[in-house]
């Protein structure tokens, strides 16, 4: 929705590291999500992250999240072309059951 | 284990006709949500239940309705097609009762409509 917006197009070289932005406006959100969409499929959950928590490391996936300037980034390291796909921030709201997701980023990897 | 399964995954329909949509979630999980995806408006969120129960529902018209079985399998039906229903239909499954702040969601591979 319009609350959460993220840029639509990034482009990197295999190798790189890639770094996909969400700004948000909710800042009662308690979790704070990261989801992939390759073609023809649905959402894939990547990764997530509690509203109390900075930064949250998994692989060669870190999210940062910067609460005072609702910030929320997704850095993909050593980026491979099978990364290339749509990437969504999604916010989960303090109450209710209707994730608030942007309108995704489209990733794409070149060798 | 069995991830959240749609079927159908594509359909065509035509303007005026109706359709519905099965979604199974993951075994275990008793909430279930619908989300429309369109490249302009993006996902959108259509309902959710949870144990039989509609607890939540997005701003859509009447035409798009939805039900669950008691062993938590989901249809959502749209009637009286437009071509603007035209979509990616994904259904998501979770375990907890509470609200979205208590667990992750899980998405099926979509039903994809074409409306002519």
């Amino acid at each position: 929705g319009e609350d959460v917006e993220q840029s639509l197009f990034l482009s990197v070289r295999e190798g790189d590291s890639s770094v996909i932005n969400c700004t948000y406006t909710d800042s009662s959100s308690t979790y704070l999500y990261w989801y992939k969409q390759e073609p023809g499929a649905g959402l894939q959950l990547l990764t997530y992250i509690f509203s109390n928590m900075d930064m949250k490391q998994d692989q060669r996936l870190t999210v940062l999240l910067n609460k005072k300037d609702k910030h929320l980034s997704l850095r993909i390291a050593d980026t491979q072309t099978g990364d290339s796909a749509i990437y969504f921030c999604a916010l989960a709201p303090n109450s209710g059951y209707a994730l608030n997701f942007g309108k995704g980023t489209s990733l794409l990897v070149t060798p | 284990k069995a991830g959240v399964t749609q079927t159908p995954r594509y359909l065509i329909k035509t303007r005026g006709q109706q359709v519905t949509l099965s979604c199974s979630p993951i075994s275990g999980h008793r909430s279930v949500s619908w989300y429309q995806q369109t490249p302009g408006q993006g996902l959108q969120f259509l309902f959710e239940y949870f144990s039989e129960t509609q607890r939540n529902k997005g701003n859509f018209p009447g035409r798009f309705s939805g039900r669950q079985f008691s062993n938590s399998r989901s249809e959502m039906n749209v009637s009286t097609l437009e071509l603007g229903d035209s979509a990616l239909y994904l259904c998501a499954s979770r375990t907890a009762d509470g609200g979205l702040n208590t667990g992750e969601l899980f998405f099926g591979e979509g039903s994809r409509l074409t409306v002519l």
